[in-house]
């Protein structure tokens, strides 16, 4: 079975960085490329950005570019996202998610983690 | 940069009843077009993916149309467990993944 286990829920301070991971199984961990999606609460969906295990090329959307990092360590199947700077409107649910390797980067999402709430007050 | 839109915000109808939900592409994306649902409280699950494909398990009642910048959703009798926040995507360009802003399906 394809899942995608992510770490606890996170309590951080404003300007305090935050590092979530996402445990991959069932799959080959460099044949797909790794999504994080964030959704703050009672809103929508926000693509954040991308990594291809495969290589370790990251895009990230305009709205993150310089305070969010993402990582894979493929020895051990885990994407990790990292971001500085916390706000409290960072305070939102985090998501990661495989998505097939497109060359336009994106490609339908499927599945995603069970999502790790960031608190940051 | 694409620019999907949802309609309507939100949708009442009574449990049997058809729903017909909308998504709008700002410019062409082919049929390159998904489909999630999401409970509260839980992770967005894919539905439909080129436009019209049903993912493996999920029932016959949700059914995906449309193709350039149109596009509909529809669930043919509504269950109990339907009702959900409903969420397109395009994935014909990227980055960035755009995603509509969701469609919430409530009991009427």
């Amino acid at each position: 079975e394809v899942q995608l286990v992510q770490s606890g829920a996170e309590v951080k301070k404003p300007g305090a960085t935050v590092r979530l991971s996402c445990k991959a199984s069932g799959y080959s961990f460099t044949d797909y490329y790794m999504h994080w999606v964030r959704q703050a609460p009672g809103k929508g969906l926000e693509w954040m950005g991308l990594i291809n295990p495969a290589n370790g090329e990251t895009v990230y959307t305009e709205t993150f570019q310089g305070r969010v990092t993402i990582t894979a360590d493929t020895s051990a199947d885990i994407a990790y996202m990292e971001m500085t700077s916390l706000r409290s409107d960072d305070t939102a649910v985090y998501h990661c998610a495989t998505g097939a390797r497109r060359a336009s980067g994106a490609s339908p999402l499927d599945p995603w983690g069970q999502g790790t709430l960031v608190t940051v007050s | 940069e694409i620019v999907m839109t949802q309609s309507p915000g939100t949708l009442s109808v009574s449990p049997g009843e058809r729903a017909t939900l909308s998504c709008r592409a700002s410019q062409s994306i082919n049929n390159n077009l998904a489909w999630y649902q999401q409970k509260f409280g839980q992770a967005p699950r894919l539905l439909i993916y080129g436009a019209s494909s049903r993912v493996p398990g999920i029932p016959a009642r949700f059914s995906g149309s449309g193709s350039g910048t149109e596009f509909t959703l529809t669930i043919s009798s509504l269950q109990s467990e339907d009702f959900a926040v409903y969420y397109c995507q395009q994935y014909n360009y990227g980055p960035p993944v755009a995603f509509g802003q969701g469609t919430k399906v409530e009991i009427k």
